[in-house]
């Protein structure tokens, strides 16, 4: 069965700290994974995925396979990073996404 | 970019009536697109598949008489959910991806229908 979870509901941390937001998936085989973020009153918006290795707004994830892990970092946090964040996985072959629980992140400045 | 509209934004309804919920790709055509829900403070849950000339795919657990689904063209699905009950009360979003873009879903923004 393809699940992900996203362990803190809640994060809150101070402007210029790192951030880390966890992502942990279960999947059989190579899925895909993505990052979509809500700001405030917006739609959801892809924010990164793994395949294209790419930092977008400073934020990176890696795709951990051992640990089956896609955790999203940031070195210094910026208050407009306040948001929600969701893991998603699609599993190879599928065109469906599958959501994590979500993060709710907070900066305090 | 593409971008994926919802009309109505809000809805309020009374109990066992329908209500019809559009999903439109502005400027791209979808021949798949997606119905998910979601509750206060929680995640998106998949609710269908719309794909554009056949059946929807229903997720496990969701009924397919009471949420029908109707993908008619390349970019216009529809979501009408029939005799409403106060718990269809929810957020529902949409989603799309252009054709040869399947890694990169663009989202509606959402209706919020509240059924008394």
């Amino acid at each position: 069965a393809q699940r992900v979870t996203q362990p803190e509901k809640l994060l809150s941390v101070f402007k210029g700290a790192p951030v880390e937001l966890k992502c942990n998936y279960s999947y059989s085989g190579s899925p895909e994974l993505f990052w979509y973020v809500q700001y405030s009153r917006q739609r959801l918006q892809l924010l990164l995925r793994h395949i294209s290795r790419e930092s977008i707004k400073g934020f990176t994830a890696d795709l951990n396979k051992g640990e089956t892990s896609f955790h999203l970092k940031k070195p210094f946090a910026q208050e407009e990073d306040s948001a929600m964040y969701y893991c998603a996985l699609k599993g190879e072959g599928a065109q469906k996404l599958v959501f994590g629980q979500g993060t709710r992140l907070t900066i305090n400045p | 970019g593409a971008v994926v509209s919802q009309h109505p934004s809000r809805v309020i309804c009374k109990s066992g009536t329908s209500v019809k919920i559009e999903c439109r790709s502005l400027d791209f055509q979808a021949t798949t697109m997606f119905w998910y829900r979601q509750f206060p403070k929680q995640s998106l849950m998949l609710m269908a598949t719309s794909n554009e000339g056949s059946k929807a795919t229903y997720e496990q657990g969701v009924e397919k008489d009471k949420f029908l689904i109707n993908h008619a063209s390349l970019t216009l699905s529809t979501l009408t959910v029939t005799s409403a009950h106060p718990e269809d009360s929810s957020f529902y979003i949409c989603s799309a991806f252009p054709s040869g873009r399947a890694n990169e879903q663009f989202f509606g923004p959402g209706t919020r229908l509240t059924v008394l």
